[in-house]
């Protein structure tokens, strides 16, 4: 099945500051969804990008579907942010694939 | 319904008993997905289903799971005789038909002892 890998797999900002996760798949996908667990457990959808590049407030997201990868932004950080940002594909019959997430810790 | 609802929201049994988590979808969503989530791990995918097409069972990890699905409504996952690696998170997801986003539901949260 299609690999799909998130980096850094933990990453402690301090509150204000920028960050980049990046997700990397081994083959052609559908669709790519990135997605925030907050510490309920609950999966947030975030961004629904299969290519290009898509903002809301400070999140974006950028997916190059030719290189296999893509990336969120998340811009002047908030404790709130804190969580696991989960990259999942889609691919043969819209299967989803999940990374291991990428763990965020803001603090103020 | 507004949103994809799982229930029950938590569940502790005994090793050895049977469990049947319930998922109803978004109206309209005939896709279906079950994910599990083991305490600090990613989602480990289960089963898929898509309006009346043969569900996609490869994930499924034995043969004491299974999952229904009446039409393109409610999903019931089964797990018999429950062992204490069954403990995890139970995900349920909807999307509709073809190359569409997914939402989740609450999950359900399994504490087998």
């Amino acid at each position: 099945g299609i690999q799909v890998e998130q980096s850094p797999p933990d990453l402690i900002l301090q509150e204000g500051a920028n960050s980049t996760l990046r997700c990397n798949f081994s083959d052609s996908v559908n669709n790519l969804q990135w997605f925030h667990q907050n510490p309920w457990g609950q999966l947030i959808n975030l961004f629904y990008i299969p290519s290009g590049t898509k903002q809301n407030g400070r999140l974006s997201a950028t997916t190059v579907a030719t290189e296999r990868y893509s990336l969120l932004y998340i811009s002047s950080s908030q404790t709130t942010d804190s969580g696991v940002y989960f990259c999942a594909v889609g691919y043969g019959n819209n299967r989803l694939a999940f990374g291991k997430g990428n763990q965020v810790v803001v603090i103020p | 319904g507004a949103g994809v609802s799982q229930s029950p929201s938590n569940k502790v049994t005994e090793k050895g008993k049977d469990v049947e988590l319930r998922c109803d979808p978004i109206s309209g969503h005939t896709a279906l997905y079950w994910y599990r989530q083991r305490l600090g791990q990613g989602l480990e995918f289960l089963i898929y289903f898509q309006g009346n097409s043969a569900p996609d069972k490869s994930g499924l990890p034995s043969d004491r799971f299974s999952a229904e699905r009446t039409g393109e409504s409610v999903s019931t996952l089964t797990i018999q005789r429950t062992q204490q690696e069954d403990s995890a998170v139970y995900l349920c997801a909807s999307s509709f038909p073809g190359v569409t986003e997914a939402f989740f539901g609450q999950g359900t949260r399994l504490t087998v002892v």
